[in-house]
């Protein structure tokens, strides 16, 4: 079955340094794949997206993602974090109604809280 | 604006009462969703409309009672709820194939006491 596998719950990170969150699925086939984020009492928003072709790519806010399949893995980076990137991140993998989706297009990963230091 | 609408931001109700939440899409999208996260849980997935026809019940309590009269509203009604049912509620929509990005709206903080 498709899983999503978000190893880090917290992370902490200091102003102006890189940002790496990890993010491990599970799929039978070439997966799309999503980064959300959500502030403390907002709904999610999304970050960026991988269908196919380029492996790198690059969302909104100044994040990106690279794909690797070998490793199963979507990482998702930054390479100067802002105290506004403080928030809540989730991956996500789409499931698509077509394969049987029955948890509708996307499954979620638990989600890994950022926290910035000044 | 997201795109997607929910009210009311907050709702307080007491174990007796009957609300709804509401939710409206501006998107074009035909399928529709309701998602409960609470404090320190992952995001739980409760109903799922496609085209107006419900696909998915994920054993969710029947106190909790989802309506969705068109592609572009959703509703969830609401009764005789429990303490550990206050949560952020969140209603998304999306198109259904499996590159399509859930939008999600600003959701509703309920508190049941």
């Amino acid at each position: 079955a498709q899983s999503v596998t978000q190893p880090d719950i917290h992370i902490t990170v200091s102003e102006g340094a890189s940002l790496e969150l990890r993010c491990n699925y599970s799929y039978g086939a070439t997966p799309y794949l999503f980064w959300y984020v959500q502030s403390p009492g907002q709904g999610l928003q999304l970050l960026l997206k991988y269908f196919s072709g380029d492996t790198l790519v690059q969302g909104i806010k100044g994040f990106e993602a690279e794909f690797k399949r070998s490793q199963s893995s979507f990482n998702l980076r930054k390479p100067s974090v802002h105290w506004s990137d403080a928030a809540e991140y989730f991956c996500a993998v789409g499931a698509g109604w077509n394969y049987g989706g029955s948890q509708g297009n996307l499954i979620f990963g638990k989600g890994t809280k950022l926290s910035v230091k000044p | 604006e997201t795109g997607v609408t929910q009210t009311p931001r907050h709702l307080v109700m007491g174990m007796t009462n009957k609300k709804s939440l509401k939710c409206e899409q501006h998107l074009g999208h035909n399928a529709m969703y309701w998602y409960k996260q609470s404090a320190k849980k992952p995001l739980e997935l409760m109903f799922v409309y496609n085209f107006k026809e419900q696909t998915e019940n994920n054993s969710v309590p029947s106190r909790f009672s989802p309506e969705c009269p068109n592609s572009s509203h959703l509703f969830l009604h609401l009764h005789t709820l429990q303490p550990e049912d206050s949560a952020l509620y969140l209603c998304a929509s999306s198109q259904t194939g499996a590159d399509s990005p859930l939008h999600f709206g600003n959701g509703t903080r309920l508190t049941v006491t």
